[in-house]
């Protein structure tokens, strides 16, 4: 059960924000939102996370709102190489995996 | 490169036959988990261990499975009667748990093929 709902796909223009939207209604109080992604035949890779206030770092920013039932996933400049399976987990001492977003950066 | 290291990168195997994936993690985390993955499938949770405890099961690991973490360092995944059901990307991953929750770090995989 991953306790996450994401669209199965999304497409954006190479240079434009990428927005990747997770519904997480019944997240409990002590489980942070985490968003990893996997490129074709590697391992995901980490890319950010959060508990109740809004986060960025140097590869995207994370908006949870604030009854914490659903967040957002900016890449504020999306590159060919950003595209990618985009999983949105929500847990504490281990991530379960749902199906993900799969993105595609088009030219 | 993450920092973890996983053996054999693939393994072709005839059903029966039992196998072996050895993950060794970063060396300061404390905290290593492995998953299973098919195609076109997220990574589904295995295991997962705080040092050389491990400390939760997923139900999908039959009794076929096992998995050790001696002296809390690298980890062994053994999988006894290969079944084709096995056929998957076995991944494994790591994290220092006193310092960043939830930032875990994977490995490239190991492929089974049960013929």
């Amino acid at each position: 059960d991953a306790k996450t709902t994401q669209p199965t796909s999304m497409d954006c223009a190479e240079g434009r924000a990428a927005n990747l939207p997770c519904n997480h209604s019944t997240i409990s109080g002590n489980e942070y939102v985490y968003w990893y992604r996997q490129i074709h035949s590697q391992g995901p890779q980490y890319i950010i996370h959060g508990l109740k206030n809004n986060e960025t770092n140097e590869m995207a920013s994370l908006i949870i709102t604030e009854d914490r039932k659903s967040s957002t996933l900016i890449l504020p400049h999306a590159t060919l190489r950003d595209t990618a399976v985009y999983y949105c987990i929500r847990g504490a001492q281990k991530l379960v995996f749902g199906q993900g977003t799969r993105l595609t950066i088009n030219p | 490169d993450t920092g973890v290291s996983q053996n054999p990168r693939h393994k072709i195997t005839k059903r029966g036959q039992n196998v072996t994936f050895r993950c060794d993690p970063i060396s300061e985390h404390n905290r290593l988990y492995w998953y299973r993955q098919t195609l076109g499938q997220g990574p589904e949770f295995l295991t997962y261990f705080q040092n050389e405890a491990q400390l939760e099961k997923s139900r999908l690991l039959s009794d076929r499975f096992s998995a050790e973490r001696p002296k809390g360092s690298f980890s062994t995944l053994e999988i006894q009667r290969t079944e084709q059901g096995d056929s998957a990307m076995y991944l494994c991953a790591s994290l220092q748990s006193r310092v960043k929750a939830g930032e875990l770090f994977f490995g490239e995989g190991s492929r089974l093929t049960v013929l």
